[in-house]
């Protein structure tokens, strides 16, 4: 199956740095998608991105599909952004094979 | 609209019980599946369906097992429960069972087994 690398593992911030999270992916897909897990468990959708740039406020993501690779970017961080950071990708199917995720704590 | 609700939010069993958790996907999507994640992992895949029917299964031991109703919603089923069975088990809905297509979680069901 697809294997999904998130780097780095760990991230600190100070309040109002500027971050970007990496994502490698093994083969081709058809969905790749970043969210945002809050500390109550619930995974909250960032980007739904393939291919292609995307912004939203202070995050934008951009999948280099050819590459495999796809990178989130927080500007101006937040303690509110604090969390863990996964990227998930699919194949053919609905499948979602997701990475180990990527803890961000920003600090006041 | 309402999005992904999932029930219980919250239960506990002791090993050997049967748990059944409860997902209704968001208004007019037909694809549900089901993910486990235990703690300080990734979620991990178990069951797609799709129009009432298996459409992928990761994998899981025989003890679990879902099925889908006319109405899209969804049950997951684990039965003989073990203590490594506790985690947090997620519901996603789609409009299609196709590979394309966003993904939406609900809040989770959270098991612990003692």
């Amino acid at each position: 199956g697809i294997q999904v690398e998130q780097s780095p593992p760990d991230l600190i911030l100070q309040e109002g740095a500027n971050s970007t999270l990496r994502c490698n992916f093994s083969d081709s897909v058809n969905n790749l998608q970043w969210f945002h897990q809050n500390p109550w468990g619930q995974l909250i959708n960032l980007f739904y991105i393939p291919s292609g740039t995307k912004q939203n406020g202070r995050l934008s993501a951009t999948t280099v599909a050819t590459e495999r690779y796809s990178l989130l970017y927080i500007s101006s961080s937040q303690t509110t952004d604090s969390g863990v950071y996964f990227c998930a990708v699919s194949g053919a199917n609905s499948k979602l094979t997701f990475g180990k995720g990527i803890t961000l704590s920003v600090r006041p | 609209d309402a999005g992904v609700t999932q029930s219980p939010t919250h239960l506990i069993k002791t090993r050997g019980q049967h748990v059944t958790l409860r997902c209704s996907p968001i208004s007019g999507h037909k694809s549900v599946s089901w993910y486990q994640q235990v703690l300080g992992q990734g979620p991990q895949f178990i069951f797609q369906y799709y129009e009432k029917e298996e459409r992928g299964r990761g994998n899981f031991p025989d003890r679990f097992s879902a099925r889908q109703f006319p109405n899209y919603s969804s049950e997951l089923n684990v039965n003989a429960l073990l203590l490594g069975d506790s985690a947090l088990y997620l519901c996603a809905s789609s409009l299609w069972g196709s590979g394309s297509g966003e993904l939406f979680f609900g809040e989770g069901s959270r098991l612990t087994v003692l």
